[in-house]
């Protein structure tokens, strides 16, 4: 059974870097031919895609926030990463990793990880 | 402002029958056959009811169920249950401007 558990700093400050990282345990983040991807819900809001990353490396970014993300998969440690440049208040949110089974289906996902960025 | 449109709020009372629309355009719902809904209760993870338009995980009840005409997807739930009160969002593959993914606005769905 695939688990997935982000992990990173509570709180960034603006104008920094966002780091978060997903560790994937239960299967090979190579061997399931599966989508990875970060998805975020700010306070009161709906979810927003982030980005995805194929096992293969092929890359996905949402357009409003692609010139400040960066996703990328570590095969030695069994996970993959986000990186969101410059943050500001509006990127304070819940943040998730998801493991799909196609490039919109997430049927994975780890429990989610606060994030809020301060001034 | 979400790409695909959904209904903020839709109820019905239990043993009912309920559908929620998800709206986009031919760059996305109505392109291609990767249309997902997820149901997501406050303070969890959100958890995948149907993708591919249709199709079911494991485990996923046959209560629920997704259909897709032209632009709008709809996922239809049977049988209301006071436990499938939550925020249900679709999600799409979409090739405007590059490929990528997008969510609805999501709909809150009371069960009365």
């Amino acid at each position: 059974q695939l688990h997935l558990q982000e992990s990173g700093p509570g709180l960034v400050k603006s104008s920094e870097t966002l780091s978060l990282t997903c560790s994937v345990s239960g299967g090979s983040i190579i061997g399931s031919g599966s989508y990875w991807g970060w998805v975020r819900q700010p306070p009161g809001t709906g979810l927003e895609w982030i980005a995805n990353i194929f096992y293969s490396g092929s890359t996905y970014y949402n357009p409003s926030l692609k010139s400040r993300v960066t996703i990328s998969i570590d095969t030695s440690k069994n996970q993959f990463s986000l990186k969101l440049n410059s943050v500001t208040a509006a990127d304070t949110a819940t943040y998730y990793c998801a493991s799909g089974v196609n490039i919109d289906a997430f049927a994975i996902w780890g429990q989610g990880t606060m994030v809020t960025v301060s001034s | 402002q979400s790409a695909l449109t959904q209904p903020a709020s839709v109820s019905g009372s239990p043993g009912q029958s309920i559908t929620i629309s998800c709206t986009g355009t031919i760059s996305d719902v109505g392109g291609y056959n990767y249309v997902s809904w997820y149901q997501h209760h406050p303070g969890k993870a959100p958890k995948l009811m149907i993708y591919d338009v249709t199709i079911r995980p494991s485990g996923v009840s046959n209560r629920f169920s997704g259909s897709k005409s032209g632009n709008t997807a709809s996922l239809t739930i049977s049988g209301l249950q006071a436990e499938d009160e939550a925020d249900y969002y679709c999600s799409s593959y979409t090739t405007s401007a590059t490929p990528h993914v997008v969510f609805g606005g999501g709909t809150s769905l009371t069960v009365l």
